[in-house]
């Protein structure tokens, strides 16, 4: 299986621009949530889904977007990049139940220039 | 505000040595608590659950444990590798399920030398 698949791995973007990055997980996991990693911080919630067609906010949703309309895909767009977004990006998925941990993709790292 | 803290934040050991790092929690209620090891340029990948209820758990030659009632976690390495170089990142849920309650730490960086 390959788990949870981000792409891409990498990209730069000017100020203004739009652009999605992509996430899809094969393992039927109900949940998927999108992260960001900066230095010195914690990971932390953008967007999440508990299932198909359900979406919610997390700690940080401004300037973000996402959609549910399958299982396996949960992509996020960012609307009009600005520099504070520059970050590494992580997708996780997960079945619910309090035994079960976090798969993570392997992240996005993003710049805006 | 729920907050997990975690230290050292740097750690440097030489191969084979252990070595145990530190997660102190103010997350309440209190579900389960996670560690995670992140290699560079990776996504985390989880080490070990435990809810309120366990004390111990291991995972190979990592072991951690879980004093609910101080709100304190560590995570012991033993015999260390060079591939144990990684940051490791503890994670506290409120609740069973839901994506919106985890609770990250900062983690601790640990370098492995020769």
């Amino acid at each position: 299986n390959a788990g949870v698949t981000q792409t891409p791995k990498f990209q730069v973007l000017k100020t203004g621009q739009s652009m999605t990055l992509q996430c899809a997980q094969d393992m039927n996991h109900e949940y998927m949530s999108w992260y960001r990693q900066d230095p010195g911080m914690g990971l932390r919630l953008i967007h999440y889904s508990v299932g198909a067609g359900i979406t919610d906010q997390g700690e940080v949703p401004n300037g973000y977007n996402v959609s549910r309309s399958t299982t396996e895909d949960f992509p996020l767009r960012l609307l009009s990049a600005a520099p504070s977004q520059t970050s590494v990006y992580f997708c996780a998925s997960s079945n619910p139940g309090q035994y079960l941990g976090y798969t993570f993709g392997s992240g996005t790292r993003l710049t805006v220039v | 505000k729920n907050q997990v803290e975690q230290s050292p934040q740097s750690l440097i050991i030489l191969e084979g040595k252990n070595c145990t790092l530190q997660c102190n929690y103010t997350v309440s209620p209190f579900s389960n608590l996670r560690w995670y090891k992140q290699d560079t340029g990776r996504g985390p990948v989880s080490l070990t659950i435990m809810t309120f209820s366990e004390n111990t758990k291991s995972n190979g030659r990592y072991t951690a444990t879980l004093d609910a009632d101080t709100k304190q976690s560590s995570l012991h390495i033993t015999a260390s590798q060079l591939s144990d170089s990684a940051s490791y990142i503890c994670v506290v849920s409120p609740s069973t399920g839901t994506a919106s309650k985890l609770t990250f730490g900062t983690g601790t960086r640990l370098q492995v030398t020769l």
